[in-house]
C-alpha cells in the first residue's frame, strides 16, 4: 500500500545551517507529494507541495523536487532560523486522504 | 473564527468512558477528516466525510469508534468504552476539494489531547 518513510529526528542544527530532511514513498499511481509543518502549541499547516515528477514546491526558503526515479521528496533549506524550529511532516496523497510519515523534529540553536 | 475549531483540547478519561470530540470545519469547506496521532508519531487517518457523507471509515479502530457530521458541517468523533491505548491526539482537518484522487490542501485544528486513565 502506499506509505512514506520519513527520516527520524530529531535533527538539532546551529542557526544558518543547512537542512535537508529525507523523504521516500511507495504509491501507486501518481500522488501529489506534501511537507507539513506543526510549530509548538499550534497545528499542523501545509508547507509545501508538488503534484507531479519534477515539480519543485518552496515557500519560506524551503524547497522539495518531487524525484519519481528515486521516489523522493527530500526537504531542504540553505540557512535555518531558529523560527524553524518545528516538527516536520512529508505526506502523499492517497484515494480520500494523506498519508503521514513520522515526524522530524528540528531544533535550530542560536 | 477562520480556522478549523475543535473541543476539547484536552480530555481526561477513565478507562471505560465514553468521550466525544468535535470539530468545527471552515465553513463551506466539503471534506472533512479525522485523523489520530500518537506520542512520537505521524497522523494516521480514521474516518473521511464528504459533506454528511461518511465516504471512507476504513481507520477506525474498532466499533467502539463513530463518528458522524450530520448536516454537512460540524463533525463529532465518539469513542465508546474508551481504552487506555485510545490516548492520543484527534485532529481534525478540513479541505475545499471533494472527491478522490489527488488530495488538495487540509487545514487542520490544533486537536484534542485524550488520556485515559
Amino acid at each position: 500500500g502506499d506509505s512514506v518513510t520519513q527520516m527520524e529526528g530529531p535533527v538539532t542544527l546551529s542557526e544558518e545551517a543547512f537542512l535537508t530532511i529525507n523523504c521516500t514513498y511507495t504509491a501507486t499511481g501518481y500522488p501529489s507529494l506534501f511537507w507539513y509543518v506543526q510549530y509548538p502549541g499550534e497545528g499542523l499547516q501545509l508547507l509545501l507541495k508538488a503534484t507531479k515528477a519534477d515539480d519543485k514546491g518552496s515557500n519560506k526558503g524551503f524547497e522539495a523536487t518531487y524525484r519519481k526515479e528515486t521516489t523522493s521528496f527530500h526537504l531542504e533549506k540553505g540557512s535555518v532560523q531558529v523560527s524553524d524550529s518545528a516538527v516536520y511532516f512529508c505526506a502523499l496523497s492517497g484515494a480520500n486522504n494523506l498519508f503521514f510519515g513520522t515526524g522530524t523534529r528540528l531544533t535550530v540553536i542560536p | 473564527g477562520a480556522g478549523v475549531s475543535q473541543s476539547p483540547r484536552y480530555k481526561v478519561a477513565k478507562r471505560g468512558q465514553d468521550v466525544a470530540l468535535r470539530c468545527d470545519p471552515i465553513s463551506g469547506h466539503v471534506s472533512l477528516f479525522w485523523y489520530q496521532q500518537a506520542l512520537g508519531q505521524g497522523p494516521e487517518f480514521l474516518t473521511y466525510f464528504q459533506n454528511e457523507a461518511q465516504l471512507d471509515k476504513s481507520g477506525l479502530p474498532s466499533d467502539r469508534f463513530f463518528a458522524e457530521r450530520p448536516e454537512g458541517s460540524v463533525s463529532t468523533l465518539k469513542i465508546q468504552r474508551t481504552q487506555q491505548e485510545d490516548s492520543a491526539v484527534y485532529l481534525c482537518a478540513s479541505s475545499l476539494v471533494r472527491g478522490k484522487g489527488n488530495t488538495g490542501e487540509l487545514f487542520f485544528g490544533e486537536g484534542s489531547r485524550l488520556t485515559v486513565l
